[in-house]
This record gives C-alpha cells, structure tokens and sequence, in this order.
C-alpha cells in the first residue's frame, strides 16, 4: 500500500511565525504535490516537485515556498504566517509525470494561524 | 475562476438507491478526469477515472459517465451503501500538465 504521511495532523501558529510541514512517501514516487483544502474551493495547488531539487508552481504559491532535498520528502514552508493562510493542507505523491496516474495523498494537516 | 464546478454541495440517499454526483467544467483541454472520495480526518482516495476516449467507465457499484459536448460528467453509485457517505471531488486534468484541477466537493448522506 502506498503511503503519504504528514508530520503533523493539527498545528496552531501565531502570526508572523515560519511554518514547517513535512511530507513523506515511501513508495519512491517521482512527482509530489502541496494542495491547500478551504470550504467552497476544492483543492488548490500550491507547488509541485517531479524530481528531487525541483519545484514549480502551482495555482497559488504566494506566501509558500518547498523543498525536495530527498526523494521521499516535500517539504512546505509558510516564510511568514498569515491568518488567511489558516486551512487543511494536503500533500500528494504519484508515480510519472502524466497526471493519468493516480494521486495518493496523506491524511491531511490542518493549520491555523492566530 | 473555477475551471471545475460541482454546483451541489450535499445531497442525500436511501440505502439501496442511486446516487448521481455531478461535475461540469471549462476547459475543452481537460482529457482525463477523476473522482476522489474523502472521509473525515482523512486524505482524499482515488475512486474512479475516465479518459476522454471514452464516454464511460465502470468498476463495481461505481459508473462514471462523461458528456464531452456538454463538458459533463457524472459519478454513479448503485446501490448505495452507508459506508459510501463522504466528500466526492471531481477532478481533471489536461495531456502534458502536472496540475489536478479540483472541484469544491459534494457532500454524500447515504441514510441506512
């Protein structure tokens, strides 16, 4: 079974703080994916890595910056947290480059920023 | 601007009966489509998918019938089951982009 974990299920930071979420497969997938989750939107991409030291952007990087140092791990990072940036953060991996393979995504992290 | 709308943010079954999850979108690009299910407390699971090559896909209780000319598709699930209760995100992508364009999400009651 493929699994994605996040570090965290549940986080609370203040205003202005840096902010660090982990993400990690274990089934050597290339390709991983930072969505955030809000009510009445869906899910939106935030950055997106399909090698390791790569990265680009998604729908809605500003504010957020990612680091794939190693194969298995994607990182996202809030420089500055904002209150609009409370939501459930999602992390996702999969197997190419073609998005006719599936997405498998971790349980979730859900941050607030106070 | 969403390029993917699921316009009905909840919608309840009897045990045993049909429930029809819609989808519309966009973008004429879009040659792949997907459906998520997600739990509480937990991360989205792939459902089911669909090729534009085809109009439709089948795979057990779940069916799911794609429109190309409408920009349309829908999820099908008979009969519904209880456990079937949960958020369903339709998704879609284009030929050569990394990117999944998800809807907002249709909330299922399946009532025993």
């Amino acid at each position: 079974d493929v699994k994605v974990t996040q570090s965290s299920r549940y986080l609370v930071k203040r205003t202005g703080e840096k902010v660090f979420l982990e993400c990690v497969q274990d089934m050597d997938h290339e390709n991983m994916f930072w969505y955030r989750q809000d009510p009445g939107l869906g899910l939106r991409l935030i950055y997106f890595s399909y090698d390791v030291k790569m990265k680009e952007k998604g729908d809605i990087p500003e504010g957020y910056s990612v680091s794939r140092e190693k194969k298995e791990r994607f990182s996202l990072i809030l420089e500055s947290a904002s209150t609009n940036q409370t939501s459930m953060y999602l992390c996702a991996s999969s197997s190419s480059g073609t998005n006719t393979d599936t997405q498998y995504f971790g349980p979730g992290t859900r941050l607030t920023v106070l | 601007d969403q390029q993917v709308k699921q316009n009905s943010p909840s919608l309840s079954v009897q045990e045993g009966r049909i429930s029809i999850l819609n989808c519309d979108y966009t973008n004429s690009m879009f040659d792949y489509f997907l459906w998520y299910k997600k739990y509480p407390a937990e991360g989205p699971t792939f459902l089911i998918s669909i090729s534009s090559i085809k109009d439709k896909n089948e795979d057990g209780r779940f069916t799911v019938f794609l429109n190309k000319s409408a920009k349309h598709l829908s999820l099908h699930i008979v009969p519904s089951q209880p456990g079937d209760s949960a958020v369903y995100f339709c998704a879609a992508s284009e030929t050569g982009a990394n990117n999944l364009f998800f809807g907002t999400g249709t909330r299922l009651t399946v009532i025993p």
